[in-house]
């Protein structure tokens, strides 16, 4: 089976840094994809890491490490409307055609 | 319009009742995929879609039927649902393996309430 693992809450205050983590046990892996879901909206498309490394995207980075099963993601300079949950996704090689196992999400609370 | 729309964003029905859920892509892709978006609980697939043909269905109850009848619109037939089906229900699209990245991309899903 899938075990995909993150902290339920965390919160931040505004101009900070944050990491959120995301451990993984999968057979198989295949890549990793962070989303953000804003309350009552569309999970919206982050990140996607497959090699090891720092993947950077303006004030958003993801982290992988397929051997420790690992990854993060880091915001930068955090603003109010990075408020939100972030979900992180794994995919196996083998599996259905796109099925990514997701975990229950981080509920980012920013704060002034 | 653009990206993944669904229709109706709100819906509220008796148990007795059969509705149906209508997603809509503007992507070009030909991977289609329904999930449950529980309170507290991962995003659970239920059905994936690949060039208009089901290739999963993750055991879900007979009382969910989906539909693609072409690669850029899908839907899920609702019928005596219970209180329990209550939840956000979100469509996705991506590209097929070979044709790009597979990334998923959401709709803004449809909050159902079964009363």
């Amino acid at each position: 089976g899938q075990n995909i693992d993150q902290p339920t809450e965390m919160t931040a205050t505004e101009g900070a840094i944050v990491q959120i983590n995301c451990t993984y046990q999968t057979s198989g892996f295949n890549g990793l994809f962070w989303y953000q879901q804003h309350a009552g909206e569309a999970p919206t498309f982050l990140s996607y890491n497959v090699l090891d490394g720092l993947e950077e995207k303006g004030r958003f980075s993801s982290f992988l490490s397929r051997s420790k099963g690992y990854s993060y993601l880091l915001l930068k300079e955090l603003q109010m409307k990075d408020s939100a949950s972030y979900l992180c996704a794994v995919t196996n090689r083998g599996s259905t055609l796109g099925r990514l196992y997701f975990g229950r999400g981080t509920q980012l609370t920013v704060w002034p | 319009e653009t990206g993944v729309t669904q229709t109706p964003r709100h819906l509220v029905m008796g148990m007795t009742n059969k509705k149906s859920l209508k997603c809509e892509q503007h992507l070009g892709h030909n991977a289609m995929y329904w999930y449950k978006q529980s309170a507290k609980k991962p995003l659970e697939l239920m059905f994936v879609y690949s060039l208009e043909e089901r290739v999963e269905n993750n055991s879900v109850p007979s009382r969910f039927s989906p539909e693609c009848p072409n690669s850029s619109h899908l839907f899920l037939h609702l019928h005596t649902l219970q209180p329990e089906d209550s939840a956000l229900y979100l469509c996705a699209s991506s590209p097929l393996p070979g044709e790009g990245q597979e990334t998923q991309y959401f709709g803004p899903g449809t909050r159902l309430l079964v009363l």
